[in-house]
C-alpha cells in the first residue's frame, strides 16, 4: 500500500520560476514531513522538513506548506536555479514506528538556464 | 568526514552469489536504517537498529537477507544467493534516537546482478 503519493512525476520550469510538488499521505499517525533532495549517484540529502503543529516552514528559497485536515504537504522552491535541477523526495515519518521514513516516488525536477 | 559511509560503492556480482555491504553512521547516532532505492523510486525501508538490537524488519527483507550490527557501530548487509531482482540501491542512514528532525544518509552501495 503505497502512504505518500508524489506528483507530479517530473517537472521543467525556467530559471527564476517557481517549481511545486506535491504529496499526500494517509496514515494520520505520521508526524514528521521531510523532503530530500538526491542527485544522480548521491544518497538523499535532507533539504527541508516540518512538523503538522505549524502550516508553513520556510528556509531560504524553499517553503513546506503542511494541510494536515486534507493530509496534503507540498514544497516550493521560489526563484528555481539549475543547480536545482535534481531528483526530490517527500516522505513522512512516525516517532512510534522507529522514525523509519515512507517516501514518495520522487519528482525529477529540471530547470532551464 | 565525519557523515555516514558506505563500502563498496559499486558491486557487480553474479546471481547466486553472496554480497555484503557495511554502513559506519555517524558516531554518536544509536539508530541505524537500511533502505533499497531502485530506479526512477524512492527509497524503501528495510530493517532499523536501535544500538545492536535489530527492532524492525520490512516484509521486503526476504530470508535471503540479513543485517547485523554487533557492537552497536556499523552495520552490515548480506544478500545470499543472489537474484537479478536484488539489482538496487542500498542505502544507509542513522539518526540519534529521539531526534526525527534529521535522517543523515550515506551516499549508497549500487548492486548490479548480471
Amino acid at each position: 500500500q503505497q502512504q505518500v503519493k508524489q506528483s507530479p512525476q517530473s517537472l521543467i520550469v525556467q530559471k527564476g520560476g517557481i517549481s511545486i510538488i506535491n504529496c499526500a499521505y494517509e496514515n494520520t499517525a505520521f508526524d514528521y514531513f521531510p523532503w530530500y533532495q538526491q542527485f544522480p549517484g548521491k544518497g538523499p540529502a535532507l533539504l527541508i522538513a516540518i512538523r503538522p503543529d505549524v502550516s508553513e516552514k520556510k528556509e531560504g528559497r524553499f517553503t513546506i506548506s503542511f494541510n494536515k485536515s486534507a493530509k496534503q504537504f507540498s514544497l516550493h522552491i521560489m526563484d528555481s536555479q539549475p543547480g536545482d535541477s535534481a531528483t526530490y523526495f517527500c516522505a513522512a515519518g512516525e516517532e512510534t514506528s522507529g522514525s523509519r521514513l515512507t517516501f514518495g516516488e520522487g519528482t525529477q525536477l529540471t530547470v532551464n538556464p | 568526514d565525519t557523515g555516514v559511509s558506505q563500502n563498496p560503492r559499486h558491486k557487480i556480482t553474479k546471481r547466486g552469489q553472496n554480497v555484503t555491504f557495511r554502513c559506519d553512521p555517524i558516531s554518536e547516532h544509536n539508530r541505524l536504517y537500511w533502505y533499497r532505492q531502485t530506479l526512477g523510486q524512492g527509497p524503501e525501508f528495510l530493517t532499523y537498529f536501535q544500538n545492536e538490537a535489530q527492532l524492525e524488519k520490512s516484509r521486503l527483507l526476504s530470508d535471503r537477507f540479513s543485517a547485523e550490527r554487533p557492537k552497536g557501530s556499523f552495520s552490515t548487509l548480506e544478500i545470499q544467493r543472489t537474484e537479478q531482482g536484488d539489482s538496487a540501491m542500498y542505502l544507509c542512514a542513522s539518526i540519534r534516537a529521539g531526534n526525527t528532525d534529521t535522517q543523515y544518509f550515506g551516499p549508497g552501495t549500487r548492486l548490479t546482478v548480471l
